[in-house]
């Protein structure tokens, strides 16, 4: 089964510390993984999409990784703010187009 | 990009009624999708709603529970059919430009079943 999991569930980290976020998949014949962050009673923003083929792909201060032999990818967030409060998801298309998602992690960016 | 919008925001709606959701993309899209998102739980596709075909359920979801229509390249309907509390959630829907590109979420229904 193709299965997503993103650890810890929750994450505070005080401002303008640079943190680290961790998406987990089972299966290795991955087309692409996108993150998105989610604000509450929102929709979903997509961050950043990084490609099968691709190991790295950036946007501001934001950096993501993809390691498909480990099943890993990581969302780097660089000199966090306030504003970066929200939950983050990751999500894998296996195929078709069709986003298996994690769990999600609530990132808290303490003042 | 594309833009995506839905209707209605949210509502609630009582035991054994039905809601019609709508999304609207602002540019023509061959792949939509439908999701749910139970409270504090992360998102579960419903179905796959390519135009020109019926749509792909997932394990789990009917077609008599969740009728769907896509009758254009930028327009899609959900049905929550016969509600329960238990359909309480958030409906999102989402667009695939193309394949392996970057997918774009509308702002979700929120549905509460009383």
């Amino acid at each position: 089964k193709q299965e997503v999991t993103q650890i810890p569930a929750a994450l505070s980290v005080p401002e303008g510390e640079n943190l680290v976020l961790n998406c987990s998949f089972t299966d290795s014949a991955i087309y692409n993984l996108q993150w998105f962050r989610q604000d509450p009673g929102k929709g979903l923003t997509s961050l950043l999409l990084i490609q099968s083929s691709q190991r790295e792909q950036t946007s501001g201060r934001l950096n993501a990784s993809l390691d498909k032999s480990s099943g890993r990818s990581t969302l780097y967030i660089a000199a966090s703010q306030p504003g970066d409060s929200a939950t983050y998801l990751c999500a894998a298309n296996f195929g078709n187009e069709k986003l298996t998602f994690g769990t999600g992690t609530r990132l808290t960016i303490i003042p | 990009s594309a833009v995506i919008s839905q209707k209605p925001s949210r509502d609630i709606c009582q035991r054994g009624t039905s809601l019609t959701i709508q999304c609207q993309v602002d540019s023509q899209v061959t792949m939509m999708f439908w999701y749910r998102q139970q409270p504090g739980q992360s998102l579960t596709l419903i179905a796959t709603a390519n135009q020109g075909s019926e749509a792909t359920y997932e394990s789990g979801f009917v077609i008599d529970k969740f009728p769907i229509s896509r009758p254009n390249l930028t327009f899609s309907t959900l049905t929550v059919s016969n509600m329960s509390p238990e359909d309480s959630s958030i409906y999102l829907c989402s667009v695939a430009p193309a394949v392996g590109y970057e997918q774009y979420f509308g702002p979700g229904t929120r549905l509460t079943v009383t």
